[in-house]
């Protein structure tokens, strides 16, 4: 079964800080992908990445940048955090960039940001 | 590009009910379609999909939901829910070829909410 590991269920920042959001996946997956989840806006692409140290903007990306530095390792970084930017944020990784199959999801991680 | 609408943001329904979840979609090209569960404090998780061939999918728990290409539409039924059907519910879609950041689409999603 594969599994999509987020470092944090709950974090608390402050306003200005460097925030790092970091997500594993366990099955050699080629992709991965940041999603932020409102309440009412559902899901909303951030950036995702087809290969390693590839990325590709999403439909929201800016304030945010990521790496992936490593084929099972996916980083969201948030330059300067904002109030803003509090939100639940989604990890995704799926064998073929679209289509076909399908995207698993980490639990997630809930961001304050004060 | 590509669009979902899911036209109830919540559905209550009481314990052994049937439900129906309703999803329309708007996309230029052939596409595939999702429904994905989110139970509380949890991730998202695949509950049936469609590719190609028969209209009518089933998935897991006991749901199923019908493709009609005419009416754009993807709805999502269960004949008799269970207090643990309680989740959010979203629906995607996936342009058949192709990539790049219009790939897959999500609804704004419909919480079910099950009364006992």
């Amino acid at each position: 079964d594969v599994k999509v590991t987020q470092s944090s269920r709950y974090l608390v920042k402050r306003t200005g800080e460097k925030v790092f959001l970091e997500c594993v996946q366990d099955m050699d997956h080629e992709n991965m992908f940041w999603y932020r989840q409102d309440p009412g806006l559902g899901l909303r692409l951030i950036y995702f990445s087809y290969d390693v140290k590839m990325k590709e903007k999403g439909d929201i990306p800016e304030g945010y940048s990521v790496s992936r530095e490593k084929k099972e390792r996916f980083s969201l970084i948030l330059e300067s955090a904002s109030t803003n930017q509090t939100s639940m944020y989604l990890c995704a990784s799926s064998l073929i960039l679209w289509g076909i199959q399908p995207q698993h999801f980490g639990d997630g991680t809930r961001l304050s940001i004060l | 590009a590509q669009s979902v609408t899911q036209l109830d943001s919540q559905v209550p329904v009481f314990e052994e009910a049937p439900v129906e979840l309703r999803c329309n979609y708007s996309s230029s090209v052939s596409v595939y379609l999702f429904w994905y569960v989110q139970y509380p404090n949890q991730g998202l998780q695949l509950l049936l999909k469609y590719l190609s061939g028969s209209t009518l999918v089933k998935g897991i728990n006991g749901f199923e939901a019908e493709f009609n290409k005419s009416q754009t539409s993807f709805h999502l039924r269960k004949p008799s829910v269970h207090i643990s059907d309680t989740a959010e519910y979203f629906c995607a879609v996936s342009p058949d070829s192709g990539g790049g950041a219009d790939g897959l689409t999500f609804g704004k999603g419909t919480h079910l909410i099950i009364q006992p």
